[in-house]
């Protein structure tokens, strides 16, 4: 079974105070890693796919790497509007759904 | 830029009701999803739909719920009995065709809150 876990739970960074978010996973064959950006009663927002070890994506003040076993989410500077709760999750080879963590809630204060 | 919409946004049912939670997916799109989350606690998958059957289905996915697409666009989550702990939002999400980059990312949409009395 896929398995997903992210850390912290929760990150309180002061706005400008760079921080990075983990999300270790076990999955049969790797289609490709995902990070969603999820605001208070709103559905998951698609922010990256990554498909190989080695793979960086970046968007603004995000960036999202993947190790073999890992993925970090980096925040750079962040700035209020960039509160909310990130959330990783899995694709495999077999099939197109998507298994996820629990999720990281980032709170930016000005 | 294309969205999945989902109705309600908010139904307070009591338990035993009937719900129907309803989606208009992406045109032309052909794999179909629908997650719950408990408030507070992580998105699970409950079931997928391609070329009008279920390809896959979770644990949380038992005899009381069932899917359909009844006219070629909704797609429908129905909860024949609801009990208490059925209170989450469910979202929808939509796939297109799979296979090449960029086209295995799922879209979601904003949710329908479900709240079981």
């Amino acid at each position: 079974e896929d398995q997903v876990t992210q850390s912290p739970e929760a990150l309180r960074l002061q706005e400008g105070e760079s921080s990075s978010l983990n999300c270790s996973y076990t999955v049969s064959g790797l289609r490709g890693l995902f990070w969603y950006r999820q605001d208070p009663g709103k559905g998951p927002e698609f922010l990256f796919t990554l498909y190989s070890a080695g793979e960086e994506k970046e968007k603004e003040r995000l960036k999202a790497t993947l190790t073999k076993k890992e993925s970090f989410l980096h925040i750079t500077a962040p700035k209020p509007e960039d509160s909310a709760t990130y959330l990783c999750a899995v694709q495999a080879v077999n099939d197109y759904k998507l298994s996820f963590g629990a999720g990281t809630t980032v709170t930016v204060r000005a | 830029e294309p969205e999945v919409t989902q109705t309600p946004s908010h139904q307070v049912t009591q338990m035993g009701q009937e719900v129907i939670l309803r989606c208009v997916p992406i045109s032309n799109h052909l794999y179909f999803y629908w997650y719950r989350q408990i408030l507070g606690q992580k998105v699970e998958f409950l079931v997928s739909f391609y070329n009008n059957e279920i390809s896959e289905k979770s644990e949380i996915f038992d005899d009381q719920f069932s899917v359909e697409r009844p006219d070629g666009s909704n797609f429908t989550l129905k909860i024949r009995s609801t009990k208490l702990e059925d209170s989450a939002m469910y979202f929808c999400a939509t796939l297109g065709t799979g296979g090449a980059s960029g086209a295995n990312v799922l879209t979601f949409g904003a949710g329908s809150r479900l709240t079981v009395l």
